[in-house]
């Protein structure tokens, strides 16, 4: 599994308050990546990271911002919480192009 | 960007038919599809994936096949089994990192 944990597991949070999500890898993998997972949307990028500090913007990245300022640790965090960001969130990392994406256990968010 | 549709969305067969699901994608671009599989609950795990350079990739009982001129690709899967049961998606990118994913396949594998 590439050795990835994302925490919390599952979280419960009011509408309009901060969320941050960690993801952490112990395989020092260069690539990392937020995804969101609904009901008949698949599997939707919403940041990615390619480096320490070096960060790029997804499909569908409002509302989200990361931060990784440590190759192991690429951070989540939704600055006020939406019932439509409602969703189970993978981290994923990457040891290069060319290799597979390992994805973590996920992260059920529920804003009320 | 690049766009990924799936069908079905949900597919039944009976223990040892195959099973087919098939995938299109629209930037001719893209160069690299897999394709996950996710038990109830679980994350997503590769299960095969193929390159644009290659035309057909098998793995025992599963394999994939690409058409770049038709732009699409396909999953089959041979002597369906029960464990094989699980949600499917296929994904394509331009290079094997940023992964546009289809919209899954749930496969029931019935005794």
């Amino acid at each position: 599994d590439a050795g990835i944990t994302q925490s919390p597991r599952h979280k419960v949070t009011e509408t309009g308050t901060p969320v941050t999500l960690r993801c952490h890898q112990t395989e020092n993998h260069r690539y990392m990546y937020w995804y969101r997972q609904d009901p008949g949307h698949g599997l939707r990028l919403i940041h990615y990271s390619y480096g320490v500090k070096d960060t790029d913007k997804g499909e569908v990245s409002d509302g989200y911002s990361v931060s990784r300022s440590k190759t192991e640790d690429f951070l989540l965090t939704l600055e006020s919480a939406t019932s439509s960001q409602t969703s189970v969130y993978f981290c994923a990392n990457q040891l290069a192009e060319g290799y597979e994406q390992y994805f973590g256990p996920g992260t059920r968010l529920t804003v009320t | 960007g690049e766009n990924v549709e799936q069908h079905p969305s949900t597919l039944s067969v009976q223990e040892g038919d195959s099973a087919v699901i098939k995938c299109t994608y629209s930037d001719s671009a893209s160069n690299y599809f897999p394709w996950y599989k996710q038990e109830l609950g679980k994350r997503p795990q590769l299960i095969i994936d193929i390159r644009s350079n290659v035309g057909e990739k098998k793995d025992q009982r599963i394999a994939v096949t690409l058409n770049k001129t038709a732009k699409h690709f396909s999953l089959h899967i041979t002597e369906t089994q029960p464990e094989d049961s699980a949600v499917y998606f296929c994904a394509a990118s331009v290079g094997p990192s940023k992964l546009t994913f289809g919209t899954g396949t749930r496969l029931q594998v019935t005794l």
